[in-house]
């Protein structure tokens, strides 16, 4: 499995934009990035993905390098829902599973 | 939406008896679902991947004969811990892809709490 590597923990004021890094060197050409969240005692909830192309969804914005070797979740607004440990993970289709790293704590304050 | 459900929400048990998990995929169709164990403050940490119809395929470490896979349908898979005891103790979470996707995004269960005495 392709690693990632995130900070360990990030904090925010509400309502200001969040920029979440990750680096992911050994990308191979047919990994996915995927970005899941993860609030205390609940299992992970999907975020956003993508593979080239910046995406925006109704959650977040990802920014992938030109590269692809690291990419930024961006959440435009934080609240303080938003308070969670994100993950970014590399996901090959075909070949199944994924490898979770640290992921990186994210604390929102008032 | 794609739904992952997952069965009990908490257990607590005796040591040495065996808990049944249960992950359903609600509205879709998963050829291969994934378990995952958790510690407090810690990662995810994959136990195995489980494949329809086939027998699951173990990380290293994680004993097979401990932690039985079932994957009878494409809706259904489940974790039995067999001879519990308290260093199982865990939070249990399963994930499911769609069979049609060909992005591979996962779909994470409510996780599983199980605390054995």
């Amino acid at each position: 499995d392709a690693k990632t590597t995130q900070p360990n923990s990030m904090e925010s004021n509400e309502e200001e934009p969040v920029h979440l890094p990750c680096n992911h060197s050994t990308i191979s050409g047919t990994d996915y990035i995927h970005w899941y969240r993860q609030l205390p005692s609940q299992g992970p909830e999907y975020v956003i993905h993508g593979l080239t192309s910046n995406v925006n969804n109704r959650m977040a914005s990802l920014a992938i390098a030109e590269d692809r070797k690291s990419s930024t979740l961006i959440l435009h607004r934080a609240t303080l829902r938003d308070a969670a440990v994100y993950y970014c993970i590399l996901r090959d289709p075909r070949a199944g599973k994924s490898t979770f790293g640290d992921g990186t704590t994210l604390t929102v304050k008032p | 939406g794609a739904v992952v459900s997952q069965h009990p929400s908490w257990v607590i048990c005796k040591s040495g008896t065996s808990v049944k998990i249960e992950c359903r995929s609600l509205d879709f169709q998963a050829t291969t679902m994934f378990w995952y164990r958790q510690f407090p403050k810690q990662s995810l940490m994959l136990m195995a991947t489980s494949n329809e119809g086939s027998k699951a395929t173990y990380e290293q470490g994680v004993e097979k004969d401990k932690f039985l896979i079932n994957h009878a349908s494409l809706t259904l898979s489940t974790l039995t811990v067999t001879s519990a005891h308290p260093e199982d103790s865990s939070f249990y979470i399963c994930s499911a892809s769609k069979a049609s996707a060909n992005t591979g995004e996962l779909f994470f269960g409510e996780g599983s709490r199980l605390t054995v005495l």
